[in-house]
C-alpha cells in the first residue's frame, strides 16, 4: 500500500459532529502535515506535527502522531458545512526534501 | 490569495502541441515543486527545485521539462503529451524543503485531446 494512506476514504457527518481521519505511513519521518483541498482549488496547509511531538492543536483541529505505530489522526471538532473538502496527510521522510501524500479523505458535512 | 499563482488555470492541447505552465510565488520562498493530481490517485511529486537547482526528479517522462530561472518562477514545458497526462498540475513553494509547510497554487487543469 501507499505511504500516507488515509482512512476512511470518505466520511459524511452532520454539522456539529466531530470528524476523525486517520493516516498511516511507512518510513521514518521528520514531520507529518495535514492539508485540505476544496474542489477545483489547490491544497491549503492546516497543521504540521514534528516527529518528536505527540499532539498539536490549532483552533478546532487536533492532530496526534504515534511514531511507534507510524500513524496520525486529524480530529475536526464541531464541524461546519464549510469544512466539506478533501483532507490529505503528507509525510516528510527523513533525508528527503519533498512530501509524500496519501490518497485523502473526502469529508462531507451536512447542514 | 495564496501567494502562489499558476497560469493558465485551464489548458486544452493536442498531443503534438507544445505549451508551458507557469508558476510564480510572492512569498520569498527558496524551494518550488511541481505535482500531478489525477483522479483517484495520490498527489504525485514530479520535480523539486531548491535555490533554483533541481534536487529531485521523480522518474518523470522527458516530455515534461521543468525550468526554474529564479527563486520566484517555475515553468513546466510540455511537448508530445499523452491522454493519460490529463490531470491537475499543482505548483507549490516553501521556505525550507525539509521542515516547513508548502503553499500551493490553484493548479492548471490540463486536458490532452
Amino acid at each position: 500500500s501507499q505511504q500516507g494512506e488515509e482512512d476512511p476514504q470518505a466520511l459524511s457527518i452532520q454539522e456539529g459532529e466531530n470528524a476523525t481521519m486517520n493516516c498511516s505511513y511507512k518510513t521514518s519521518i521528520n514531520n507529518l502535515q495535514w492539508y485540505r483541498q476544496n474542489s477545483g482549488r489547490g491544497l491549503v496547509h492546516l497543521i504540521l506535527i514534528r516527529s518528536n511531538e505527540r499532539e498539536k492543536h490549532s483552533g478546532r483541529l487536533r492532530v496526534t502522531l504515534d511514531t511507534s505505530k507510524k500513524s496520525s489522526s486529524l480530529l475536526i471538532t464541531a464541524s461546519r458545512a464549510a469544512d466539506t473538502a478533501s483532507y490529505f496527510c503528507a509525510s516528510m521522510d527523513t533525508g528527503r526534501r519533498a512530501l509524500t501524500f496519501g490518497s485523502g479523505t473526502r469529508l462531507q458535512v451536512q447542514p | 490569495e495564496t501567494g502562489v499563482t499558476q497560469t493558465p488555470r485551464h489548458l486544452v492541447m493536442g498531443m503534438t502541441n507544445k505549451k508551458s505552465l507557469k508558476c510564480e510565488q510572492h512569498l520569498g520562498h527558496n524551494a518550488m515543486y511541481w505535482y500531478k493530481q489525477s483522479a483517484k490517485k495520490p498527489l504525485e511529486l514530479m520535480f523539486v527545485y531548491s535555490l533554483e537547482e533541481r534536487v529531485e526528479n521523480n522518474s518523470v517522462p522527458s516530455r515534461f521539462s521543468p525550468e526554474c530561472p529564479n527563486s520566484s518562477h517555475l515553468f513546466l514545458h510540455l511537448h508530445t503529451l499523452q491522454p493519460e497526462d490529463s490531470a491537475l498540475y499543482l505548483c507549490a513553494s516553501s521556505s525550507n524543503p525539509s521542515n516547513q509547510p508548502q503553499h500551493f497554487g490553484d493548479g492548471t487543469r490540463l486536458s490532452i485531446l
